[in-house]
This record gives structure tokens, sequence and C-alpha cells, in this order.
């Protein structure tokens, strides 16, 4: 089956840096990929769709110019958190449609815990 | 608006059976996952149901009634890696996928 890769795994940093975060699919090529977010005990929160060579669509209420999504290629997305502040430390998480039809589910890269000091 | 309902937490024994409720309200309904999901771990597919009735797969079960807006994951034989949170997630009429708050489960030996 498909293979996420996601990395960081563990990140901290101090408030006002950036941090990258890169999604790979290692079996197959996707040409969208998920980006989630989880605060501890809270469902997952759908950010934004990374759409290869376009523009990446954001979800009501999460900024684009904090949240920069690039899909460069169609085995990579990254998600860069800019000026990141105490608020935005959460759990991070990619995923990748797989399969055809209805029944295509969704599998997940390992996650991103980021930790603003 | 689009909710999905499930317990909180749960606790069973170690070699019982136990069953994790989800209720769903959305925007229509194109399929219901259930995904397992360990702590400070991302989420693994567990089952996929988009007709009426059970799906079985090894020990996990998953049941879906459309009418009642309603579905079920069983476990059964539980062992203690089963300890793990899991979420129930809705597919709405605009393929997008609506999660649940997942449910805790608790497995004491």
């Amino acid at each position: 089956g498909a293979v996420v890769s996601q990395h960081p795994s563990r990140v901290i940093c101090k408030s006002g840096t950036s941090v990258k975060i890169e999604c790979r699919s290692l079996d197959f090529q996707a040409t969208t990929m998920f980006w989630y977010r989880q605060f501890p005990k809270q469902s997952l929160m759908l950010m934004a769709t990374s759409n290869e060579g376009s523009k990446a669509t954001y979800e009501q209420g999460v900024e684009k110019d904090k949240f920069l999504i690039n899909h460069a290629s169609l085995t990579l997305s990254t998600l860069t958190v800019t000026s990141a502040h105490p608020e935005d430390s959460s759990f991070y998480i990619c995923s990748v449609p797989w399969g055809s039809g209805d029944a295509g589910e969704l599998f997940f890269g390992e996650g991103s815990r980021l930790t603003v000091l | 608006g689009q909710n999905i309902d499930q317990p909180t937490e749960m606790t069973a024994t170690e070699g019982a059976i136990v069953q994790i409720n989800c209720t769903y309200q959305t925007s229509g309904f194109n399929g219901l996952f259930w995904y397992q999901q360990h702590a400070g771990e991302a989420p693994t597919f567990l089952s996929y149901n988009v007709l009426d009735g059970l799906e079985e797969k090894g020990r996990f079960s998953s049941f879906l009634s459309r009418s009642k807006g309603y579905s079920y994951l069983l476990l059964k034989e539980l062992q203690m890696k089963d300890s793990a949170s899991y979420l129930c997630a809705v597919r709405d009429s605009n393929y997008q996928l609506i999660w649940g708050a997942g449910t805790k489960l608790i497995i004491k030996p």
C-alpha cells in the first residue's frame, strides 16, 4: 500500500520563527494531499488541501499567509508555519488519498508535533 | 451544521468485546470510515462502510445504518495493544471528511 512519510516528527522552536514540515508520498504520485491539525483530545481539523501545480485550498478560518503550502511535485507537499506563536503548538498531520472509487481511504504521515516556546 | 458524536472514553477488559458507537448528522453521505489512532501517532485505516450492514475484518467489525445515521465498531478478543483512540469519520455530499473527536479505549488486564 501507499506509504506517506512526514518530517520532522517533532520540532521545538522559538516564537516568531518559521517551521517547515514535509510530507512525501513514497509509493505513488499524489496530486492531492491534505493537511490536518489536531489539538489534544480533539478531532482532526482539515486545514487545507494541497494541489500539485496549483494553489492550495484553505478551509475557513485558516490563514493562508501564516500556513504556507507548496505542492511542487507529485510526491512532495510542504507546510510552513510562519512566525509561529505558542498557540500554533499542535500535532500536524498530512494525508494522501489512496485507491480508486468511493472506497478511497486516507493514508496518514507519522505526524509532526510542533511546540512553540 | 454537521457533527459526529461518539463517546469520549470507554474501558474494557482484555479478552472481552467492546462496541464503540458513532452517530452522525451530515450534509449528504458518501461513506463512513473508522480509524485507529495510538497516542502521539497518526491515524491508521480500519474500515469503510457505504451500504447498510456489517463489514467484518478479523477481530474488528463495523456496522452501518444510514436511515438511523448510526454506526458502530465492534472489537472482539480485546488485546492490550487495542488501547487507542478510535475515530469515526463521514464523507459528506462534497466528499469532505467530517471527523468525530474520537473515543479513547482503555483496556485493562
